[in-house]
């Protein structure tokens, strides 16, 4: 069935250094590819996201390039701060899927050191 | 500013019990979410909804129903809830038929013993 691969399950990195998040999805339909972040006790915020025909995007320190021929799309973070502390979720969606709802990665816990 | 309201975050039932809980929208968003978050195994949908009255199965619905009678609110119902139900429970609202970014609530957390 459809699925989303996400890698790394965790991340450490020291402050100002760079972090990036893959993922691969199987359904080769899918054109929605949005990624969320989760900071502890708080609700998922989606934080960027890119659609099938563009690929990649770019919002400050965070970009989101896409492959479609390989099906995979990564987050990219620069000068990582520790506020940058949180659980990422990478997504996909399929145009058959009814209402917008999406498939969820299973998540990347990032730790940023100062 | 956008608010998806859960009525509980905190609840302890036990085995058994029938279990309501409720989200409310203030965007009036068509679709409507209940996805289920555990450590490691990211956000898995239960139901959703694109109307009112109109429900369909996610990926794990087995154990749990929803309600949306009204286009603000949609409920997650578990008849007899089980100890593997134990979990945090977010609720997520989202405008129109296009994918678009989804809002969530705060989550609640049903511990069952």
């Amino acid at each position: 069935g459809e699925n989303v691969e996400q890698h790394p399950s965790t991340l450490s990195v020291q402050e100002g250094d760079s972090a990036v998040i893959k993922c691969t999805y199987s359904d080769s339909a899918s054109n929605y590819f949005p990624w969320y972040k989760q900071e502890l006790g708080k609700r998922p915020q989606l934080i960027i996201d890119i659609r099938s025909n563009v690929g990649e995007k770019k919002d400050q320190r965070i970009a989101v390039t896409l492959n479609k021929t390989a099906k995979h799309f990564s987050l990219h973070i620069t000068e990582t701060q520790p506020e940058d502390s949180a659980v990422y979720f990478c997504a996909c969606k399929s145009p058959w899927r009814k209402g917008g709802n999406l498939i969820f990665g299973k998540g990347t816990k990032l730790s940023v050191k100062p | 500013d956008v608010k998806v309201t859960q009525s509980s975050r905190y609840l302890v039932k036990r085995t058994g019990e029938k279990v309501f809980l409720e989200c409310v929208q203030d965007m009036d968003h068509e679709n409507m979410f209940w996805y289920r978050q555990d450590p490691g195994l990211g956000l898995r949908l239960i139901y959703f909804s694109y109307d009112v009255k109109m429900k369909e199965k996610g990926d794990i619905p087995e154990g749990y129903s929803v309600s949306r009678e009204k286009k603000e609110r949609f409920s997650l119902i578990l008849e007899s809830a089980s100890t593997n139900q134990t979990s945090m429970y977010l609720c997520a609202s989202s405008p129109g038929l296009v994918a678009r970014e989804l809002f969530f609530g705060e989550g609640s957390r049903l511990t069952v013993l």
